[in-house]
């Protein structure tokens, strides 16, 4: 079983609409949880961050974190054509000092 | 805010040559970077973790000799590939750890497509 485990998709949805994304880890010891977006052929540029459980909302993104679950989530509102891309979670155990666990990453294609 | 700069975006070469890419903290002092290998539809895999001026820490079933990861300063990190096979095609990128407050102390590079024919 993988550290952290996500849909890869691929996920089509029509402008405006609402997108869920979401991952699952195994390992309790991580605490801080990141959400990346990267396109094609790029490298990844951070989204959100939060340390612990509960919600952070930054615009048209929320991320919300369930330890008890193991189970993270990215919620993007009034998605736009510009948030076509792969969305990767990661996340680490000790913040800055530690190295990232990524997720496989979901590719999210947004329709006109 | 922090930026990173890597170079090249994308090389080919021939099969058996060596090919080094760098990676440089352009507006703060990394005194760490880290080195992923991306395949296609796949995610960051963690190779080595360099710190300036030590030797660089690889992970499990990382080749050492075969990619040689230098941190001889503080902004410069470097990855060579050497004798190049096919099976190493793949996009390289690097992240160099700052300031908390810069992306929250992980900032990546724009990677490189390495092609081996």
């Amino acid at each position: 079983q993988k550290e952290v485990e996500q849909d890869p998709g691929p996920l089509s949805v029509p402008e405006g609409a609402i997108v869920s994304l979401n991952c699952t880890y195994s390992n309790s010891a991580f605490q801080y949880f990141m959400w990346y977006r990267q396109y094609s052929r790029k490298g990844p540029e951070l989204l959100m961050y939060t340390y612990s459980s509960g919600n952070k909302e930054d615009g048209r993104f929320t991320a919300q974190v369930d330890k008890s679950s193991k189970y993270i989530s990215l919620f993007i509102r009034d998605s736009q054509p510009s948030d076509s891309a792969t969305y990767l979670c990661a996340m680490s155990p000790t913040g800055t000092a530690s190295k990232l666990t990524f997720g496989t990453g979901t590719r999210l294609q947004v329709t006109l | 805010g922090a930026v990173v700069s890597q170079h090249p975006s994308w090389v080919i070469c021939k099969s058996g040559t060596s090919v080094k890419i760098e990676c440089r903290s352009l507006d703060f002092q990394a005194t760490t970077m880290f080195w992923y290998r991306q395949f296609p539809k796949q995610s960051l895999m963690l190779m080595a973790t360099s710190n300036e001026g030590s030797k660089a820490t690889y992970e499990q079933g990382v080749e050492k000799d075969k990619f040689l990861i230098n941190h001889a300063s503080l902004t410069l990190s470097t990855l060579t590939v050497t004798s190049a096979h096919p099976e190493d095609s793949s996009f390289y990128i690097c992240s160099a750890r700052g300031q908390v407050r810069d992306n929250y102390g992980y900032t990546f590079g724009s990677g490189t497509r390495l092609t081996v024919v």
